[in-house]
């Protein structure tokens, strides 16, 4: 079946770190990779977009410089959260799927705590 | 923009019971249509599509569309304590997921 992958589960880090967090698609090619983060409140927020053979579409409040996404191919992305903040705080989703029209389908999230 | 809303925001349900789930949107173009669970400390976890117009029956959950009224909605029959959770309705629009704020349903024993 189709799985993804999300490491870490978990961080802990120092105001002002860095944060990386991987994703791999298992069992299925992903053309389209989209990274969330899902607030306290569990709202999802779209951080940005990926499609294979386009380049990454961020969403308003969400920046390359700050949220760096690297989808080098059908079966892996990573993202970094540069300089976190106590804003930046959440459980962070990479959802993957074959095409739009087909199901998203999500890690675990990696979740961001900072101090 | 397209907009989605659920509805109740929390839901209680005995043991046995059946939750009624509720999700309009406000773009009559949409064609696709997900429902969402996500237990706690866990990622969300794809429950049923749908696609046409009218009902969709897996087990004991059947979703119900129609595009006409920007209605669907999540019908779970006979409640298990294991259905308590966080539900997502979830509409494609141009290659993204928008996402309801989601229904809290927990199933009382």
């Amino acid at each position: 079946g189709a799985l993804v992958y999300q490491y870490p589960r978990r961080t802990i880090c120092k105001s002002g770190t860095s944060m990386r967090m991987e994703c791999q698609a298992v069992g299925f090619q992903a053309t389209s990779v989209a990274w969330y983060r899902q607030s306290p409140q569990k709202t999802f927020e779209l951080i940005a977009l990926s499609t294979v053979n386009s380049a990454i579409k961020y969403e308003q409040n969400f920046t390359q410089e700050k949220f760096p996404i690297s989808h080098p191919n059908l079966s892996f992305s990573s993202m970094t959260v540069l300089n976190a903040y106590l804003e930046d705080r959440g459980l962070y989703l990479c959802g993957a799927r074959v095409s739009s029209g087909n199901t998203l389908y999500f890690g675990e999230g990696s979740r961001l705590i900072v101090v | 923009q397209q907009k989605v809303q659920q509805s109740p925001e929390s839901l209680i349900v005995p043991e046995g019971g059946m939750a009624s789930l509720n999700c309009t949107f406000s773009d009559r173009n949409s064609q696709y249509f997900w429902w969402y669970r996500q237990h706690s400390g866990e990622g969300p976890k794809a429950l049923m599509s749908i696609f046409s117009n009218g009902d969709k029956k897996e087990g004991r959950f059947t979703a119900h569309l129609n595009k006409a009224s920007l209605h669907v909605s999540l019908h779970i029959k006979d409640s298990q304590p294991s259905d308590s959770a966080l539900y997502f309705c979830a509409v494609d629009s141009n290659y993204q997921l928008i996402w309801g704020s989601g229904t809290k349903l927990i199933i009382k024993p």
